[in-house]
């Protein structure tokens, strides 16, 4: 099982909508990134987030750290074909080793 | 700066050979990781680095070896392939521990 568990998987959507992607986990991290991978490249990081209930915003892109650092949300609004890609969300666990450890991710697919 | 560079980007394996993934970087980073990510799925850590000599096993660490003799390179070595290993690897660096991880390209490697 994923020490962090992303939602949805899988997403498509139209260019326009909005959408939310989750990511849970039972234990604390002392600090969550956010990454994007497009095909056939590595991730590149989107944000950090490091204080519970810490909201940045990246242009179009919204993220939030729980209040208890024990999950983060990123929002997407107005969603545009270039947002397409792997979203992985990876957290320090100061309980599991301090290695830094990745979600599944969430595939996102904007059509135009 | 090229950042971090991987090489080769792509091989084929036969069970039982061996191989060395290529990585270097061009920051002065002195943390460096080894992931695999397998098809839709998040990345595992292998092995990484807090220095120059200085090397530890990651979640996934059983086929592989890594050695750090310089802060610039990290290579990590496949002894005997086996098809559980075919993946997508990825190095990467960061400034500080487990900090804003700089991915290179990958190296998508199959064995059969």
């Amino acid at each position: 099982t994923q020490l962090l568990e992303q939602s949805p998987q899988f997403l498509s959507i139209q260019e326009g909508e909005n959408l939310t992607v989750y990511c849970n986990s039972s234990s604390v991290f002392s600090s969550l990134q956010w990454y994007r991978q497009e095909p056939g490249e590595g991730p590149v990081l989107l944000v950090a987030v490091v204080t519970g209930g810490e909201v940045k915003k990246l242009k179009r892109l919204t993220f939030q750290f729980g209040d208890a650092r024990k999950d983060s949300s990123l929002h997407i609004t107005a969603a545009q074909p270039g947002d397409t890609g792997l979203y992985l969300c990876a957290g320090v666990d100061n309980n599991a080793g301090n290695m830094l450890t990745f979600g599944g991710g969430t595939r996102l697919m904007v059509k135009p | 700066n090229a950042g971090v560079t991987q090489t080769p980007k792509f091989r084929i394996l036969k069970i039982g050979q061996s191989m060395t993934l290529q990585c270097t970087q061009d920051m002065n980073h002195n943390y460096m990781y080894w992931y695999r990510q397998d098809p839709g799925m998040g990345l595992k850590l292998i092995y990484y680095s807090v220095g120059a000599g200085i090397t530890d096993k990651g979640e996934v660490p059983n086929g592989y070896n890594v050695s750090r003799s310089t802060t610039e390179d990290f290579p990590l070595r496949l002894e005997l392939a086996a098809p559980s290993q075919t993946s997508v690897y990825f190095c990467a660096s960061s400034p500080i521990r487990w900090d804003t991880q700089y991915f290179g390209p990958g190296t998508r490697l199959t064995v059969l």
